[in-house]
Formats: structure tokens, C-alpha cells, sequence
């Protein structure tokens, strides 16, 4: 069973649907939650940190952590075209030096 | 964040030679690090490259295969060595700013090898 577990899509909604990507880990000493947004021939772009537990927004993102099911979203309200990407979550135990990654899930927002 | 530059983009290469990638870095980072990304998997951290001194290999990838430098603390090489088509992949570098605990990635060196 690999430590991190990310439905790999793609998933493809149509311009302002309410996206949500998720992510199950395995390791309870996991405390630091990311996602990153990587496009097409381009690096990962960290898109929301998290500590520990709860809830986080950013505008339209908003990063959730639940450490008693092992189990993170990200919800992306009116998703834009632009939108469409790779998403990626990643995870440590005591720092960010080691992070685990998940395989990334494809996100596709059509007009 | 930091801006972060990586050279080459891309590459495509003949079995048996070697590729030298390089890293540099707006400012000056104390940890730097190389991740593979090949299809379909995750993020595989690679190495730390540490200034001064021999990269920290991650569990699977050794110094005479991907051997690193890192002469400074703005730049950083990865050399994918004697490559073979399995090494084909996105090779990415990465720092981690200051004190921020974050993670950045640079644009990534996209490597084909036939």
C-alpha cells in the first residue's frame, strides 16, 4: 500500500462546477499538508499549505485536513478553464524537507 | 519563493551518455534538492544536495548514477549518468526559502532517452 493514495483522473467538469480532489494517507504522523498545481511542461506551483488540522481558503481554493480519517481535499469553487492542471498532494511528518507525493490527479474544466 | 531556473528545458539523448542539468536559484537557499517525476508516478525525491559537501541519497539512487554538485548556495548540477530509456523522465530541482518550510520547484528538465 503506497503512504499516499490519489485517484489519478482525469477529471473533467464543465466551467464554475465546485471541484474537489482528494488524497488518503496511511501514516499518522503526517502533519504537513500541501497541494500543488503543476501544468503541462512546467514545475509544481504550491497552491495551499496546511499544518496539522482544519480548514484553509484562499480565495477559490479552499484546503481541508481531517488527521482522524487520514484524509485531505482541496475544493476549487467556479472553476475556471485555467484551472485545468495537475494537482498534486504532498505530505511530511517533522518537515517539509521530505515530502511524500501523491501520483497527482489530471483536472480538465471545458467552456 | 524564489525564482528558479533549470537548464535544460528538455533533452533528448542517446543511450550510454551523460546529461548534466543545472540549477540556479535568485537567492541564496539552504536546501536544495532533485526530485524525479516520471509518468504516471509520483514525485521521487532524488537527493539533497548540500553545499560543500557529498549529496544525501534517497533509498534506491546512488552517487555514480546521478552524481551532484552543489558549489554554492545558488547553484546545483544533477548528472543523470550512462543513461538507459528507464531514465526517462521529468527531472526537477527544488529549494526550500529561508524559513518558510515551503517547497519550491523549479520548471523541471524534461529528459528523453533512446
Amino acid at each position: 500500500q503506497k503512504e499516499v493514495e490519489q485517484d489519478p483522473g482525469p477529471l473533467s467538469v464543465p466551467e464554475g462546477a465546485i471541484v474537489s480532489l482528494n488524497c488518503t494517507y496511511s501514516n499518522s504522523a503526517f502533519q504537513y499538508f500541501m497541494w500543488y498545481r503543476q501544468y503541462s511542461r512546467k514545475g509544481p506551483e504550491l497552491l495551499m499549505y496546511t499544518y496539522s488540522s482544519g480548514n484553509k481558503e484562499d480565495g477559490r481554493f479552499t484546503a481541508q485536513v481531517d488527521k482522524s480519517s487520514k484524509y485531505i481535499s482541496l475544493f476549487i469553487r467556479d472553476s475556471q478553464p485555467s484551472d485545468s492542471a495537475t494537482y498534486l498532494c504532498a505530505m511530511s511528518s517533522f518537515n517539509t524537507d521530505k515530502l511524500i507525493f501523491g501520483t497527482g490527479t489530471r483536472l480538465q474544466v471545458f467552456p | 519563493s524564489a525564482v528558479i531556473s533549470q537548464k535544460p528545458s528538455r533533452d533528448i539523448c542517446q543511450r550510454g551518455t551523460s546529461l548534466t542539468i543545472q540549477c540556479q536559484v535568485d537567492s541564496q537557499v539552504t536546501m536544495m534538492f532533485w526530485y524525479r517525476q516520471q509518468p504516471g508516478q509520483s514525485l521521487t525525491l532524488i537527493a539533497t544536495a548540500n553545499q560543500g559537501s557529498e549529496a544525501t541519497y534517497e533509498s534506491g539512487f546512488v552517487i555514480d548514477k546521478f552524481p551532484i554538485s552543489r558549489p554554492n548556495l545558488t547553484f546545483s548540477t544533477l548528472t543523470v549518468s550512462n543513461m538507459s530509456p528507464e531514465d526517462s523522465s521529468i527531472y526537477l530541482c527544488s529549494v526550500i526559502t529561508g524559513s518558510s518550510e515551503k517547497l519550491f520547484f523549479g520548471s523541471g528538465t524534461q529528459l528523453s532517452v533512446l
